[in-house]
């Protein structure tokens, strides 16, 4: 069946490390996100995707990075300039019935 | 400024009650308009969605939900909640564009379901 994997589930990371999560997806969509999640905040956008090798800065980009080098892959760099890592990410892409479709989602904890 | 509003951050009700979550948007244009469900510790889930046309929409899991332009909103509603319905629930919104569809959300609503 057809989806979006993130891994790893859990990550724990000392502080001043750089972290990689990863999101890979076999629905040959072309848009993918990465959102963070926070308790009561919703969820924000960190990093769009719309097509291989094009990325943009959403609304807190800020400490984080990203690479598109494949369709199917769009992995998401927590770098140490991230001040407050610890959160939820999801990775989701856009599907052709106009709707985002997420992944089962990281959670990265700060030691 | 664009926003969506969800008012209520935590909502109690007992299973086999009625139940409605609060969505208000704010856009210059009426767009496109989704409901998610999140369980603890996953990913969201499509419940229902509007683009034009009838304003009751129907979705998975019994629920649906009401676009009124006059007010902005989109409230979800189901019948009869079950136990399994507890979980979290966000609206979204997206301006139909060419390009890249920024999606926002809102800030979610927590329903607990008690016996």
């Amino acid at each position: 069946d057809g989806g979006i994997t993130q891994s790893p589930k859990y990550l724990f990371r000392k502080e001043g490390q750089n972290v990689t999560l990863s999101c890979e997806q076999n629905l040959n969509h072309d848009a993918m996100y990465w959102y963070r999640q926070d308790p009561g905040q919703g969820l924000r956008l960190i990093y769009y995707s719309q097509i291989v090798n094009d990325f943009q800065k959403g609304d807190i980009a800020e400490g984080y990075s990203v690479s598109r080098e494949k369709k199917e892959s769009f992995p998401l760099t927590v770098t140490s300039a991230q001040k407050n890592p610890t959160a939820f990410y999801l990775c989701a892409s856009w599907t052709r019935g106009l709707e985002l479709f997420f992944g089962e989602g990281s959670r990265l904890t700060v030691l | 400024a664009q926003s969506v509003t969800q008012p209520d951050i935590h909502i109690t009700v007992s299973e086999g009650a009625s139940l409605e979550l609060r969505c208000n948007y704010s856009y210059g244009a009426t767009p496109y308009l989704f409901w998610y469900v999140q369980s603890p510790g996953q990913g969201l889930q499509l419940l229902l969605k509007y683009f034009s046309g009838d304003t009751l929409v129907q979705g998975i899991k019994g629920f649906e939900a009401e676009f009124k332009r006059s007010q902005s909103s989109f409230n979800l509603r189901k019948p009869s909640v079950h136990w399994s319905d507890a979980a979290e629930y966000f609206c979204a919104v997206v301006l139909p564009s060419g390009g890249y569809q920024k999606v926002t959300f809102g800030t979610g609503t927590k329903l607990q379901v008690i016996p």
